[in-house]
Order: structure tokens, then C-alpha cells, then sequence
């Protein structure tokens, strides 16, 4: 069964430091990652996604993350945080090896504040 | 371009009732997926629907049952409200080939009091 396990569930920053938002993932073939985002009241909005192309992979709004297949880990990182950054992050596994509508996989969550 | 539209917004059922819930899927897409997401926890898996049939289903009881309608859009239907359905009901569309193209919908509040 695949699964990811999100390391963090509160994450607080100041506005203009570096994000690290931490993602580990269990997977008996090579997985097919996202990060999400959701503001408060708000839908989820697809950040970006890992499908076995590049290891480094950048998203919307200066996100970006990496695949560590020996570290079974997809960190989610931005240089600098805005404000607007503050929202609830969601690591997730698409399941099934070739499926492109394989059921979603998400983990708890972890939420970002960002101090002025 | 529009994406996934849910309605309604928000719903206050009480214990025992039932609650219909209804989306359209973004233009284009197909497939449709239903996840709910308790306070402060990752959204969970219903169902999925494609060509009118459900493809998937999740940990859910038979109480939860869904419908997809020729033109692609979707209802998810529950039965026997109980406190603990309370929760934030997501739609998500996509197309069966193509791609990765998840659009998830804002959701629908349920409140079951």
C-alpha cells in the first residue's frame, strides 16, 4: 500500500526566510507525487507534481521540490516566505502504478505561519 | 474556462437526515472523484465515477453512495446522518486519458447537528 507521512504538522517562519516543508513516502514502484495547497475556505490548488521525469521539480509561486528515491523523501522548499504562503500544505500519492485517475493519497497536513 | 463547481456552499443537516450534493466537472474532464476532509485532517478518498458507473471506492459505508449523470457531473448522496459526517466535501475532476489534470472544487461545508 502506498503512503506518505507529512513530518510536520505546524511549520512557522518569518516573512523573507527559506520554507522546508517535510515529506516522506512509501511506495512498492515508482510513485507519482504532488504538493497542495489550501487556503483557509478555500479548494485545494495543485503546487506541483513528481511523474518520474526530473528529480527536481519546480511548482507555482517560487515552490519547488525534490525526489530522494534512497531517502524515500519529496520535500517541498521556497527561498523566501510571503505572507500570502500561510495555508495548509497537503504531500500526496496517487495510487495505482499506471492509473492517470488513481485515487489521491493524502497526508495530515501541515500547516504554515508566516510572522511579519 | 470554468473549473469545478460544488453547490451548495454550505449545509446544516440534523442527526437522521439525508443530504444530496452536487458537482459539475471542469470542461473537458470525464472522471469525477468525491473526498471528504474532517477539521484539520488530510481529505480522504469516497468514490470515483466514469462513465456513469463507479470505478472506486474508498473506506466508506453504503450509507455514502454516489451518481454521475450523462453529461459528467456528479451527486453524492448520504444517508443516516451522523455527527461524525460532519466535514468538508471535496469534488475533484479529471480527465480518463490525457494526462495528469486533477481540478478540485471549493467544496461543501456539512454541518450535522
Amino acid at each position: 500500500a502506498q503512503s506518505v507521512t507529512q513530518l510536520d504538522s505546524h511549520v512557522s517562519v518569518s516573512e523573507g526566510t527559506p520554507v522546508l516543508l517535510r515529506c516522506n513516502y512509501s511506495s512498492s514502484y515508482s510513485p507519482s507525487l504532488f504538493w497542495y495547497v489550501q487556503h483557509p475556505n478555500k479548494g485545494l490548488q495543485l503546487l506541483l507534481k513528481y511523474t518520474s521525469a526530473a528529480t527536481l521539480v519546480k511548482g507555482i509561486n517560487g515552490f519547488e521540490a525534490e525526489f530522494k528515491k534512497s531517502e524515500t523523501s519529496f520535500h517541498l522548499t521556497k527561498p523566501s516566505a510571503h505572507m500570502s504562503d500561510a495555508a495548509e500544505y497537503f504531500c500526496v500519492v496517487r495510487a495505482g502504478r499506471s492509473s492517470n485517475t488513481g485515487k489521491l493519497i493524502f497526508g495530515q497536513g501541515t500547516t504554515l505561519q508566516v510572522k511579519p | 474556462d470554468a473549473g469545478v463547481t460544488q453547490s451548495p456552499t454550505h449545509l446544516i443537516k440534523t442527526r437522521g437526515q439525508q443530504v444530496t450534493l452536487r458537482c459539475s466537472p471542469k470542461s473537458g474532464h470525464d472522471t469525477v472523484s468525491w473526498y471528504q476532509q474532517a477539521l484539520g485532517q488530510g481529505p480522504q478518498f469516497i468514490f470515483q465515477y466514469y462513465e456513469e458507473e463507479e470505478r472506486q471506492r474508498g473506506n466508506f459505508p453504503d450509507r455514502f453512495s454516489g451518481h454521475q449523470f450523462p453529461n459528467y457531473s456528479s451527486e453524492l448522496n448520504v444517508n443516516a446522518l451522523l455527527l461524525g459526517d460532519s466535514a468538508l466535501y471535496l469534488c475533484a475532476s479529471s480527465p480518463d486519458r490525457g494526462g495528469y489534470g486533477y481540478t478540485f472544487g471549493s467544496g461543501t461545508r456539512l454541518t450535522v447537528v
